[in-house]
């Protein structure tokens, strides 16, 4: 049971260029969010999905797009990187939408862009 | 003004010492709380969970919760130097988990 996982870890970009931002989980969770993390401020959510095709903008949702296609996936993709964008992304999901259900988290992408 | 203030330290305690940290908030309408854990590298971890006001245990872990002075704490009692790490506090109006708002976490490090 690996739960959730990410990749990559570490990525630098070039300005205006384009990734995605891969997220996997094995829980059958049908919650998934993502979120940034930058330094000195506290997570915000990006975009969040409540299942296979449903998906919907969080705080901070410019400059990205999300697809989710199956239960277990949730890419996020990054079109024409800003400085702006240089951040710790997580991704997490959870098997209910309240909050008192945990969360659970990946590791992280750290991206910088340049 | 942050919706969420939280001291980023870092704090820096002896092992077995108490740890009490802190957020307020500005919102009146946060109803639920949250402490999470953050490793050096890794995603949050979900410590504490606590409704309204009031205090919750769990082990060494006590949350406490002062609607009145819009103010929250986690205290650590016996710390131990794997209690090492980022805490973030977070919160909701409405319980959900779609509209928490994060602190800016405070790092923690107990020396052995």
């Amino acid at each position: 049971n690996a739960g959730v996982t990410q990749t990559p870890k570490f990525r630098i970009l070039k300005i205006g260029q384009s990734m995605t931002l891969q997220c996997t989980q094995d829980m059958n969770h049908n919650y998934m969010y993502w979120y940034r993390q930058d330094p000195g401020m506290g997570l915000k959510l990006i975009y969040y999905s409540v299942g296979a095709g449903i998906t919907d903008k969080g705080e901070v949702p410019n400059g990205y797009n999300v697809s989710r296609s199956t239960t277990e996936d949730f890419p996020l993709r990054l079109e024409l990187a800003a400085p702006s964008q240089t951040s710790v992304y997580f991704c997490a999901s959870s098997k209910t939408s309240g909050s008192r259900d945990e969360q659970f988290f990946g590791p992280g992408t750290r991206l910088t862009v340049l | 003004q942050k919706e969420v203030e939280q001291d980023p330290g870092p704090l820096s305690v002896p092992e077995g010492a108490i740890v009490s940290l802190n957020c307020t908030y500005s919102n009146s309408a946060f109803q639920y709380f949250m402490w999470y854990r953050q490793y050096s590298r890794k995603g949050p971890e979900l410590l504490m969970y606590t409704y309204s006001s009031g205090n919750k245990e769990d082990g060494r872990f006590t949350a406490q919760v002062d609607k009145s002075s819009k103010y929250i704490s986690l205290f650590i009692r016996d710390s131990q130097p794997s209690d090492s790490a980022t805490y973030l506090c977070a919160m909701t109006p409405s319980g959900s988990a779609r509209q928490l708002t994060f602190g800016s976490g405070t790092q923690l490090t107990v020396l052995p």
